[in-house]
């Protein structure tokens, strides 16, 4: 399953299956760009994050792509889980000390 | 250990009462943050605290007064409360000022009613 845009939309997708959650960032200067998934009634917890000067990492299951041309951020997440069900931000820290969070994407995964 | 702990978890009071939230890291870390969440789930930074020191200020009303009374304690004050201040609030930290690996508290659910 896939998801598009800066508005809060919602991704539904078969257990097994990869997941992407596409996001679009604003400011050119920031350093680097986080992935936060927060499950229902908890805070936001890191997943992963990329510095401006890369265009992929990866961590387990999850692989983070920067589109500086396009400025813009994915999130992959391989054979999502059941666990994987909660709301994904991305963020930018367009200066220090701060961190901009876009407006988030709810996943669910359907058994 | 819990990393970040706010308390309380929820919160509701009346429109003009005044009320503070706690929040405590364990982690070491020197800067601390509140966030606020509204209905829309949009997470907004509100202040930044490096080293007891206020670093951010994000055009918050001044009802809303921050302390850092050491490195591992941020508490929020807020005065005279308004129905558009309920949201969840959250608290968090981090080693450092790019905010990258930032560790949330579970949040505060304010309601004002």
């Amino acid at each position: 399953g896939e998801s598009v845009g800066l508005h809060l939309p919602t991704l539904s997708v078969q257990e097994g299956d990869n997941s992407i959650i596409n996001c679009a960032y604003s400011n050119s200067a920031s350093d680097y760009f986080i992935w936060y998934k927060q499950e229902s009634g908890k805070g936001p917890q890191f997943i992963i994050d990329i510095r401006s000067n890369m265009d992929k990492r990866q961590g387990q299951r999850v692989t983070v792509l920067l589109n500086k041309t396009v400025k813009h951020l994915s999130l992959q997440i391989a054979a999502t889980q059941p666990g994987d069900s909660a709301v994904y931000f991305c963020a930018e820290n367009p200066g220090d000390y701060k961190l901009s969070f876009g407006a988030g994407t709810t996943v669910t995964v359907r058994a | 250990d819990t990393a970040v702990s706010q308390t309380p978890k929820y919160l509701v009071t009346q429109m003009g009462n005044d009320k503070s939230i706690k929040c405590e890291q364990n982690l070491g870390h020197d800067t601390m943050y509140w966030y606020k969440q509204d209905s829309k789930k949009f997470l907004k930074i509100m202040f930044s605290y490096n080293n007891k020191e206020l670093i951010i200020n994000e055009t918050v009303p001044n009802r809303f007064s921050p302390k850092s009374p050491d490195k591992a304690h941020l508490n929020l004050h807020i005065n005279s409360l308004e129905l558009g201040d309920s949201a969840v609030y959250f608290c968090a930290s981090s080693q450092g000022g790019t905010g990258r690996e930032a560790f949330f508290g579970q949040g505060t659910r304010l309601t004002v009613v």
